[in-house]
């Protein structure tokens, strides 16, 4: 099983409306959760840190529950900037390596 | 320039030859990573370095070496390249072992034929 599970996709969204997706991480002992944010053929880069009262940058929103060992992003009034693959990542003490899903592809649509 | 570069950004090799991958950070982050990217698996572990002459391997280490003998490089070698390691490599740097605060560079995107 991977350790980080994401549905790819794509998420077409129109511009100006929301769009969320989850990802699920399967080992219980992850300590750290992320989302970054990767542009076709370039490196990833942060985009928030999760935690698990939740937190929220601008029209980003994410999302944790440790219970049902998932992590949610929420993206507000899209634009088309926001097209892109947002990789879900969960850190583990003792693994000593950042575990990263396949993504979510959105593309946002005029 | 600060930060964290990767050289070269595009690289075509022949199986069986030997290639170097490098890269250099300006930061004196004592953790540096090598990932490999493909359709289908996401980015995944090859080698990690705590500090100078120290490494370990990732999740997916076979076919590759690395070295660290200073601080601000880790040069990536495919000591007998193979077509199954035509991916993109993205180097990492960091202050800390918790997920924070990783920063990528910007990738070499190596073809074996």
């Amino acid at each position: 099983r991977k350790e980080v599970e994401q549905d790819p996709g794509p998420f077409n969204v129109p511009e100006g409306a929301t769009v969320a997706f989850n990802c699920t991480y399967s080992n219980s002992a992850s300590q750290s959760f992320f989302w970054y944010r990767q542009d076709c053929r370039k490196e990833p880069k942060l985009l928030m840190s999760v935690y698990s009262s939740g937190n929220e940058d601008g029209r980003f929103t994410a999302q944790l529950n440790r219970a049902s060992q998932y992590i949610s992003l929420l993206i507000r009034d899209s634009k088309l900037s926001d097209s892109a693959t947002y990789l879900c990542v969960a850190w583990t003490r003792g693994n000593n390596r950042l575990a990263f899903g396949k993504g979510n592809q959105v593309v946002v649509i005029p | 320039d600060a930060g964290i570069t990767q050289s070269p950004r595009y690289k075509i090799t022949e199986t069986g030859r030997q290639v170097t991958l490098m890269c250099h950070q300006t930061w004196s982050h004592s953790y540096m990573f090598w990932y490999r990217q493909d359709l289908g698996h996401g980015l995944r572990l090859i080698y990690y370095s705590a500090a100078a002459d120290i490494t370990d391997k990732g999740e997916v280490p076979d076919g590759y070496v690395v070295s660290r003998s200073k601080t601000e490089n880790f040069p990536l070698t495919l000591e007998s390249a193979t077509r199954s390691q035509t991916s993109v490599y993205f180097c990492a740097s960091s202050e800390s072992l918790t997920g924070y605060g990783y920063t990528f560079g910007s990738g070499t995107r190596l073809t074996v034929v």
